[in-house]
């Protein structure tokens, strides 16, 4: 079964800096990799996704991940941080076609004034 | 294009009281989700619908908690009696359907509080 291991639960940057969340995946198969955004009382939202092809991925507000199949990791990058990026960030492993989505427990984003 | 919408965005009960959740899908939208999200933790499947079937109930605890999609539009979470560890968020999100990996539109969820 597929599984996501998110490092660090906790990550503050300052403004302006490079905001680095950090996704390891375990999967059996060619995974679809999702990471989505939670801010406060909101739901998830999309950031991107990488299903096929290019594994270098951008998504929505200048976030982008790359796939890494050697190191099974997909990890979330901004080059330079604003203040309302601050928000909860979750990544999600779906195995193909046949499988739900498993999430990660997330990560908490804090931008420093 | 409206969003998922979630009602009551906010329940606080007491413990063996009934407590039932209500979502409706992006139109259009054939498939429905019910997550579950503990405090610090990213969401787990409670239930997945497609249309008006449930094709995977799996994660779902069946002795208290129920679910239905009549008419493959909105659909109803129900808990009966609720328990104090139930106190969660629940999210429901859907996607157009036919693919388990396509994109899935996330409501506000409705927090839930057992006293």
């Amino acid at each position: 079964a597929q599984s996501v291991t998110q490092l660090g639960s906790h990550v503050s940057v300052s403004e302006g800096a490079l905001v680095l969340l950090r996704c390891n995946y375990s999967s059996s198969v060619p995974p679809y990799l999702f990471w989505y955004v939670q801010y406060p009382n909101q739901g998830l939202q999309l950031l991107l996704k990488y299903t096929t092809g290019a594994t270098l991925v951008k998504g929505i507000n200048g976030f982008e991940a790359e796939f890494k199949k050697s190191e099974t990791s997909f990890h979330l990058t901004k080059p330079s941080a604003h203040m309302s990026d601050a928000a909860e960030y979750f990544c999600a492993v779906s195995e193909s076609l046949d499988n739900d989505m498993r999430f990660g427990a997330g990560t908490r984003l804090t931008v420093k004034p | 294009e409206a969003g998922v919408v979630q009602s009551p965005r906010y329940k606080i009960i007491e413990k063996k009281q009934p407590v039932a959740f209500w979502c409706n899908p992006i139109s259009g939208h054939n498939t429905l989700y019910w997550y579950l999200q503990n405090l610090g933790q990213g969401p787990e499947l409670l239930i997945r619908y497609e249309n008006e079937e449930a094709v995977d109930d799996s994660q779902l605890p069946k002795d208290r908690f129920s679910a239905e999609r009549l008419k493959g539009v909105d659909s109803t979470l129900k808990i009966q009696p609720a328990e104090l560890g139930d106190s969660a968020v629940y999210l429901c999100a859907s996607s157009p359907g036919g693919k388990k990996s396509d994109t899935q539109y996330f409501g506000p969820g409705t927090r839930l509080t057992v006293l």
